[in-house]
Order: structure tokens, then sequence, then C-alpha cells
């Protein structure tokens, strides 16, 4: 139980172009989800939380006109980079907090991660 | 402020013991919490610990002491497949995970 998966797992494109990011939880219902980046090397940054019906929670600094993040069911998060640069590059990493369920309240189950690369 | 400290990185050998340490600041606290991830993937969730003590769980242990804001995931009989970054969390008082930089493990035949 308690998976998330995430699409596309890899992604090229042009500078310029946006591209949409979806987290769904398979098995669970999350009225919580968590978007994540991850340069090498480094730990994950979080960059917004995101309510089931309400609108997200960006951490400082990060654009929320640039990353939109939409919740709009209990299963499904998406999030789109908007005008993608090359500094835009990264991992980008969804989670889903589980309550409820096996394991302990408040875990987060990652998705496996999207690979953006932007030309 | 908060922080998480933990090693950059330990060499073990494979079949030996490691433990891998974290000390935490947070404001407020609900919970300490270690997770794997391999190069390239996304992280997994390995265990929980709100009270103090040693939650045993296979091969894998950790144990909080919250008045020392410490923390240790145990690793026995390591295999090659435990190469990996640990990463240690804590949640603080909004529920919100404070992350480490992690510990990259290396594991040598």
């Amino acid at each position: 139980g308690a998976v998330v998966s995430q699409h596309p797992s890899r992604v090229i494109c042009k500078s310029g172009t946006s591209v949409k990011i979806e987290c769904r939880s398979l098995d669970f219902q999350a009225t919580t989800m968590f978007w994540y980046r991850q340069f090498p090397k480094k730990s994950l940054m979080l960059m917004a939380t995101s309510n089931e019906g309400s609108k997200a929670t960006y951490e400082q600094g990060v654009e929320k006109d640039k990353f939109l993040i939409n919740h709009a069911s209990l299963t499904l998060s998406t999030l789109t980079v908007t005008s993608a640069h090359p500094e835009d590059s990264s991992f980008y990493i969804c989670s889903a907090r589980l309550a409820g369920g096996p394991g302990p309240t408040d875990t987060q189950y990652f998705g496996p991660g999207t690979r953006l690369t932007v030309l | 402020g908060q922080n998480i400290d933990q090693p950059t990185e330990m060499t073990a050998t494979e079949g030996a013991i490691v433990q891998i340490n974290c000390t935490y600041q947070t404001s407020g606290f609900n919970g300490l919490f270690w997770y794997q991830q391999h190069a390239g993937e996304a992280p997994t969730f390995l265990s929980y610990n709100v009270l103090d003590g040693l939650e045993e769980k296979g091969r894998f242990s950790s144990f909080l002491s919250r008045s020392k804001g410490y923390s240790y995931l145990l690793l026995k009989e390591l295999q090659m497949k435990d190469s990996a970054s640990y990463l240690c969390a804590a949640m603080d008082s909004n529920y919100q995970l404070i992350w480490g930089a992690g510990t990259k493990l290396i594991i040598k035949p």
C-alpha cells in the first residue's frame, strides 16, 4: 500500500515551453501533497504544500506564477513549470501524506520523481 | 532556527554494522523520520520515532532521544544494495518536515 506515481519520469524540453508533471496517490487518498526539487548531491528542497481544493502554500523564494500547482482531487496533484529555462532543470519529486493508513500518521510517501532537462 | 545535522558521507564494509547519527533543532517536535534514497531515485520511508527508545525493523533500527535532540539509524549485516543516501527529517510543530542534507553510505566488499 501507499503507492505514489509520478508522470512523466523524464522530460526534455526547449526553453520557453511549459511542462506539466502529475502526481497520483494510487491506493489511498491524500489531502496533502508536497512538491520538492532536488539538485545533484543535495537534499530535498520543499517547493510547496498542496491541499486538496485550496491554493498551494509556497515556500519562500519559490515563484508561484512559475510553478503552478493544482490539487483538484484527493488522488491527484499537478505541477506545471511555466516558460521553463535551463536553470529549472532538476529532479522534481512529489510526496503524499498518508493519514490513518499503514505506517505512522503524517508519513510522506514519495513518487519516483521526474527528471526535467530544459535545453 | 531549525536545523538538521548528519554526516555527509560514511564508508562501511559488507556484512558489518554502521550507525548514522542525526541531531536536530526544531520549533516543536512531532517525530523523526529516516528515508533511504538511491541515486537517481526518490526517497523511500524507513522508520519513524516519536518516543524515546529504539525501534527495530529487520536489519534496520532507529533510535531517538528527545531530550538530546538526537537520533541514529543502525544498519546491520550490511549488503551492497544498502549503498544509498540516508535522509534524516524532523517534523516540527506545524507538521512540516525539516530535512537533513543526507548521509551518503558507501559499502565496500
